[in-house]
């Protein structure tokens, strides 16, 4: 039982460049989420996706789209990354979306330059 | 919308009692999350007050006053391993409590 998993780990990205961070769980959980944390703050919630199917905007959802591929994955895509986006990516996942207990990946640690 | 309040850090020694707190202000509340984070590492949930007083898991404890919009995590017997950041959460009214608002974060120091 892997829980939720990430990849890349890592990630260093030119302006203008994209990419697709992708993210799994297997623990057949209904409900997936994609935060940012900068230095020094909590996280941020960019998308989330409350079952299988549906997504919607999150706190700051500017420069990012979002896939719900099948109930497992739920994906991040940066179309023109910029260095505002120099972050900490996390996935999360729930069982419902009013779970409160909220599991989350290793998360991925993007530069862009 | 909703805003959480933290001390942004907190130093005590190995053995001694802490206490985190956290205030938040809420157009609708669903409970109150804590979580903690390891440098590098990722958040991991500890405790959730659905309702007024103390629920305790082990060495951790967490409170809750709705009318006061207050919360705090008490760690007791600290030991070198709970260095490291505690979060609050509450539930966002918007889209029906659809999803969490993190507090910044309390980092805490165990010294020896």
């Amino acid at each position: 039982n892997a829980g939720v998993t990430q990849t890349p780990k890592f990630q260093v990205l030119k302006t203008g460049q994209s990419m697709t961070l992708q993210c799994a769980q297997d623990m057949n959980h209904n409900s997936m989420y994609w935060y940012r944390q900068d230095p020094g703050m909590g996280l941020r919630l960019i998308y989330y996706s409350a079952s299988e199917g549906t997504t919607d905007k999150g706190e700051v959802p500017n420069g990012y789209n979002v896939s719900r591929l099948n109930k497992r994955e739920f994906s991040l895509r940066l179309e023109s990354a910029a260095p505002s986006q120099t972050s900490v990516y996390f996935c999360a996942s729930s069982e419902e979306p009013r779970s409160y207990e909220q599991y989350f990946g290793p998360g991925t640690r993007l530069t862009v330059t | 919308g909703q805003s959480l309040e933290q001390p942004s850090e907190v130093t005590a020694v190995e053995g001694a009692i802490v206490q985190i707190n956290c205030t938040y202000q809420t157009s609708g509340f669903y409970g109150l999350s804590w979580y903690q984070q390891h440098d590098g590492g990722a958040p991991t949930f500890l405790s959730y007050n659905g309702l007024d007083g103390l629920e305790e898991t082990g060495r951790f404890s967490s409170f809750l006053s709705r009318s006061d919009s207050y919360g705090y995590l008490l760690l007791q017997e600290l030991q070198m391993k709970d260095s490291a950041s505690y979060f609050c959460a509450v539930r966002d009214r918007d889209n029906y409590g659809q999803n969490f608002v993190f507090g910044p974060g309390t980092r805490l120091s165990v010294l020896p």
